[in-house]
């Protein structure tokens, strides 16, 4: 099966903008691997960011973004908050088979 | 009120069998792909299983073939996982998801030990 990959981790000051990324073993990805993006805290069940590449939920904050960029999926973090800090995984669609990618931790200082 | 509540996790010896279940309110399963995705402690998440409305379609990880199965009981509304010769390994937080990935339960421990 694939292999997703994603940034172990990133660092963001607050207000500032981030981009993580996820890649998939089998060449790039694309609309067809409907990505999605979810937020995880400690002792938390994981929350969905975004889905089908570029949508938000109605309890998605509007600083979160997705995208295709240079081959992979994206979550961009515009005006990152103290609360943004989690740890972010991606999922990517291979037919009917499901892949996480390894998780991003994305610290806020 | 879309909700998700998974059961049955607990303690099993390696090589044991356990069921898990997860009920569904708010929406029909039959309707949906449903999914497994576990996380052993302090680790990422992992998909392990899907099956389609038609039941006829599901989809395992490579970790989990031939010892997983998972069904479905549209009666009772409901996905359930059932799980044997277990390793300790398959120690985790089970959860079930809703796709597009809109409603995930609280989880269902298991712990594989002897």
């Amino acid at each position: 099966q694939a292999v997703v990959t994603q940034e172990p981790s990133l660092t963001v000051s607050p207000g500032g903008t981030v981009t993580l990324t996820c890649g998939s073993s089998t060449g790039a990805v694309t609309n067809d691997h409907y990505s999605y993006w979810f937020q995880q805290k400690p002792g938390l069940a994981p929350r969905t960011l975004i889905y089908d590449t570029t949508a938000r939920h109605s309890w998605t904050p509007a600083r979160f973004s997705g995208s295709l960029l240079g081959g992979k999926a994206a979550l961009t973090l515009s005006g990152a908050q103290p609360e943004d800090e989690a740890e972010f995984y991606c999922l990517l669609h291979y037919s009917g088979v499901r892949v996480f990618g390894g998780g991003t931790k994305l610290t806020v200082l | 009120e879309v909700q998700l509540v998974e059961s049955g996790g607990g303690l099993v010896h390696p090589g044991g069998s356990l069921r898990l279940s997860c009920e569904a309110s708010g929406f029909s399963v039959s309707t949906h792909r449903m999914n497994w995705v576990r996380q052993a402690p302090g680790k990422g998440l992992e998909w392990i299983s899907n099956i389609g409305p038609s039941s006829s379609a599901k989809y395992y990880a490579d970790s989990v073939k031939g010892r997983f199965t998972i069904s479905r009981d549209d009666d009772k509304n409901s996905l359930y996982l059932q799980m044997s010769h277990l390793r300790a390994e398959d120690t985790a937080m089970y959860y079930c998801a809703r796709e597009p990935w809109l409603n995930w339960g609280q989880g269902t421990l298991v712990t594989v030990s002897s």
